[in-house]
């Protein structure tokens, strides 16, 4: 079963750091550009940040205006583990994180999405 | 960034009614559009890729069409599991970006 499980997700002081992971299984983790999106409580989807082009031996990272500079985005295939690098957060970041699978054939629509983990940005 | 607006954002429908619900790009992006629909407390789910095609195991009742600029996602006879979120996407450059969703209640 194809199958991604994100985890790290909490409280978090305005100012903090958080790293989230994504880990994946039943499909080939290393040939896919596996993305985070994030969905503000009661607010609509925002793509956060994702890998593009060659993805076995790299692929540029892409990000959102709203983490570039802040958020890292990262993968480790040994693991099938995505990583996201969480810096300077604000409350505005508050948010459920998924990652989320794009089908076949290079396009970056999204058929796999884990269940989430909440990121809360407060004092 | 490629801007994508919906409309209308929210839509009041019966069951059996078929509804449509409109995607607009700020440019154009060819058919590299995507809908997906989401219910309270659970991942989005993919509806149509490629602004046409229907995705492995969602019922025939949902359909896209468009290119360029402006989209649809229709829906033949909603039925109680419909009543939902829909939002759309856009793939042809990074950053991707989604419609602010038009959320389908019951009338």
């Amino acid at each position: 079963e194809v199958q991604l499980v994100e985890s790290g997700g909490g409280l978090v002081q305005p100012g903090g750091s958080l790293r989230l992971s994504c880990e994946a299984s039943g499909f080939t983790f290393s040939s896919n550009a596996v993305s985070w999106v994030r969905q503000a409580p009661g607010k609509g989807l925002e793509w956060v940040s994702g890998f593009s082009g060659s993805i076995g031996s790299g692929g540029n990272p892409y990000y959102a205006d709203s983490v570039k500079g802040r958020f890292t985005i990262s993968r480790d295939n040994s693991m099938n583990t995505l990583f996201l690098q969480m810096n300077s957060l604000r409350a505005e970041d508050t948010a459920v994180y998924y990652c989320a699978k794009p089908i076949s054939g290079g396009q970056t629509a999204f058929d796999v999405w884990g269940r989430g983990t909440m990121v809360t940005v407060s004092s | 960034d490629i801007q994508m607006t919906q409309s209308p954002s929210t839509l009041s429908a019966s069951v059996g009614d078929r509804v449509t619900i409109t995607c607009r790009a700020s440019q154009s992006i060819s058919n590299w559009l995507a809908w997906y629909q989401q219910k309270p407390g659970k991942a989005p789910k993919l509806l149509i890729y490629k602004a046409s095609s229907l995705e492995n195991g969602v019922p025939s009742r949902f359909s896209g069409s468009g290119s360029g600029t402006d989209f649809t996602l229709t829906i033949n006879s909603l039925q109680p599991d419909d009543f939902a979120t829909y939002y759309c996407q856009q793939y042809t450059t990074y950053s991707l970006t989604f419609g602010q969703g038009t959320t389908v209640e019951i009338k």
